[in-house]
């Protein structure tokens, strides 16, 4: 089985603190993914990555950036957190193979909750 | 918003009880797909469903999809306590774009 780990499930930053959220997979998937999730609004992709060293804006990148050095590691950064980026962030993974498939189902990390005071 | 809407918000039925959820999305797909997220967990995948086909089945799942209308339905049949939990669709084109998400409750 995919294995996305989250390496802290709850975080309590305060307003100004750079924040580090990181996400591991084993099982050498091309694409990664941070999401954020918020009632009433679903998910929400902020950045994506297909490979190491690439990356994308999604449809909310503002307030973040990302970085991915090696194939298994995607960490998603907060320069400068504010309360509005309290949230449960969400790290996916596909392989390459599923976009070609058509199939780009994603496998989840058990989700970061930050509270940012 | 790209985000799709899902109907209703929340569903609370009694065990053995069917539950309908409704998916609605705005632009073409290549597939739909429909997860399951615990209370505080990440999402896991139940089904998914190309865009040129119409019914599916897994288990005690099954999932429609009417493209001239833009949407989508699961149905969990005989629920359980267990199946307790927000469900998701997720429109795929370029990119998936999740629904706003189902809370359903089941009661023993």
């Amino acid at each position: 089985d995919v294995k996305v780990t989250q390496s802290s499930r709850y975080l309590v930053k305060r307003t100004g603190e750079k924040v580090f959220l990181e996400c591991v997979q084993d099982m050498d998937h091309e694409n990664m993914f941070w999401y954020r999730q918020d009632p009433g609004l679903g998910l929400r992709l902020i950045y994506f990555s297909y490979d190491v060293k690439m990356k994308e804006k999604g449809d909310i990148p503002e307030g973040y950036s990302v970085s991915r050095e090696k194939k298994e590691r995607f960490s998603l950064i907060l320069e400068s957190a504010s309360t509005n980026q309290t949230s449960m962030y969400l790290c996916a993974t596909y392989p390459y193979s599923y976009r070609v498939s058509g199939a780009n189902v994603l496998t989840f990390g058990a989700g970061s909750r930050l509270t940012v005071l | 918003s790209q985000q799709g809407e899902e109907d209703p918000q929340a569903l609370s039925i009694q065990e053995g009880e069917n539950a309908t959820m409704n998916c609605s999305y705005k632009t073409s797909i290549n597939n739909l797909q429909w997860y399951r997220q615990n209370s505080g967990r990440g999402l896991v995948h139940l089904i998914l469903i190309r865009s040129n086909e119409r019914e599916k089945h897994s288990g005690r799942l099954r999932v429609t999809l009417d493209t001239s209308k833009k949407s989508s339905s699961l149905l969990i049949t005989a629920s359980r306590a267990a199946d307790t939990a927000s469900y998701f669709c997720a429109s795929t084109f370029q990119k998936l774009v999740f629904g706003t998400g189902t809370r359903l409750l089941v009661s023993p």
